[in-house]
């Protein structure tokens, strides 16, 4: 049981460049999630999805695109990136019981970003 | 709208010392509240959470009580190890949002312990 996954660990991109960050997890949760963290900020939710074909948008969602084809996959899309997005992005899944956010989340390792 | 206070950082004890870390939040209705510790080069991992007003959430001897009437969620652990160094995020999920979770992180708290 892996858990949740997350690639590529580091990354480094030029202005303007489009990438895709990998997250995956083998927990059969229905509940995923990308957040960013930022010094001082704590982690800020960008896209979360509550099933596969159901995404919405979190506190800071501009610049990002995200899409739920499967439960096991929740990829993150930066169309041009800038560098107000170099951060750590870290991926997160849960169940999804209807109990107004009790349950625990799980975090990927994170994937660390560089926009030069 | 929903926001996590903690206390500000970094924080350097010895061993065997007594920790507190100070979490408040502010939220609208019955927030669960969540510890999560992030250790060095890691995710963030759950610590203990309380879903409830009075719940004490304990895990590898940090506990933390959710008290309703002061809003606050504070971390305490009796004897802290070098072990326990890591950065340490308090964190509120509203109620409101109906079985998806949306958390509201704190800053954070740098903690090194010292042997």
């Amino acid at each position: 049981n892996a858990g949740v996954t997350q690639t590529p660990k580091f990354q480094v991109l030029k202005t303007g460049q489009s990438m895709t960050l990998q997250c995956a997890q083998d927990m059969n949760h229905e509940y995923m999630s990308w957040y960013r963290q930022d010094p001082g900020m704590g982690l800020r939710l960008i896209h979360y999805s509550v099933g596969a074909g159901i995404t919405d948008q979190g506190e800071v969602p501009n610049g990002y695109n995200v899409s739920r084809s499967t439960t096991e996959d929740f990829p993150l899309r930066l169309l041009s990136a800038a560098p107000s997005q170099t951060s750590v992005y870290f991926c997160a899944s849960s169940r999804y019981s209807g109990t107004g956010g009790r349950e625990t989340q799980y975090f990927g390792p994170g994937t660390r970003l560089l926009v030069l | 709208g929903d926001s996590v206070t903690q206390m500000e950082g970094p924080v350097t004890l010895s061993e065997e010392a007594f920790l507190t870390i100070n979490c408040t939040y502010t939220a609208t209705g019955y927030p669960s509240l969540f510890w999560y510790v992030q250790y060095p080069g890691e995710g963030l991992q759950l610590l203990l959470k309380a879903t409830k007003a009075d719940d004490k959430g304990s895990n590898k001897g940090f506990e933390a009580t959710y008290r309703k009437e002061t809003t606050s969620f504070h971390l305490e652990k009796g004897s802290v190890q070098v072990s326990d160094s890591a950065v340490y995020f308090c964190a509120l999920s509203p109620p409101y949002f109906q079985g998806a979770q949306k958390l509201v992180f704190g800053q954070g708290t740098r903690l090194t312990i010292n042997p």
